[in-house]
């Protein structure tokens, strides 16, 4: 069935380094991705989005790549704080506006903590 | 001035209980949806209305009625809880057809339902 998924359920890294998550993704129609954090007690966030036809895009201390050969995204985090640590989900929105509701299917989350 | 609001928080309730969740949005959007996060922290999506229209409906169960007086509110009325609809239920809404970053989807801070 389609889904988006991603491969390490956490991830743990030393504050200062850079962090990369990644999500698969399986549904060929897929034009738009979102990066939302989810910190304890909160909803999810908007991070960064990145449309299909883009393969980078940057935003302050985060990057998303897309490569739409293998159907694949990752988040990148640049000098992680302790600030950063939270669960990241990449989403995935089948078409722009009219119609159809905005849905978005999301990939099972990513743990990521970050040590001092 | 929190943008989505949810309320209760938290709810704590017994199995054959009927309960609600009550969502409102000041935001002005047009979209409003309700989404279920199980304790694996998937997100999955459950219904969507559009201008007090229902949209999406995934394959929820019959005791799940979602309501929607107007397109600022949104309610969740659930009916004969089980202890499997335990799971923390999340509003959110968007304006359909914008298509600047993020569709504007917005998040409440969810409603963590505990039924024993």
């Amino acid at each position: 069935g389609e889904s988006v998924g991603l491969h390490l359920p956490t991830l743990s890294v030393q504050e200062g380094d850079n962090s990369i998550i990644n999500c698969a993704y399986s549904n060929s129609a897929s034009d738009y991705f979102i990066w939302y954090k989810q910190e304890s007690g909160k909803g999810p966030q908007f991070i960064i989005d990145i449309r299909s036809n883009m393969d980078k895009r940057q935003g302050q201390r985060v990057t998303v790549l897309l490569n739409k050969t293998v159907k694949h995204l990752s988040l990148q985090i640049a000098a992680t704080q302790p600030g950063d640590s939270a669960v990241y989900f990449c989403a995935e929105k089948r078409g722009f506006g009219g119609g159809g509701g905005n849905k978005l299917t999301f990939g099972t989350g990513t743990q990521l903590k970050v040590e001092l | 001035d929190t943008a989505v609001s949810q309320t209760p928080k938290y709810l704590v309730t017994q199995m054959g209980n009927d309960k609600s969740i009550k969502c409102e949005q000041n935001l002005g959007h047009d979209t409003m949806y309700w989404y279920k996060q199980d304790s694996k922290k998937f997100l999955k999506i459950m219904f969507s209305y559009n201008n007090k229209e229902l949209i999406i409906n995934e394959t929820v169960p019959n005791r799940f009625s979602p309501k929607s007086p107007d397109k600022a509110h949104l309610n969740l009325h659930i009916n004969s809880l089980e202890l499997g609809d335990s799971a923390v239920y999340f509003c959110a809404s968007s304006q359909e057809g914008q298509v600047t970053s993020n569709y504007g989807y917005t998040f409440g801070s969810g409603t963590r339902l505990t039924v024993v």
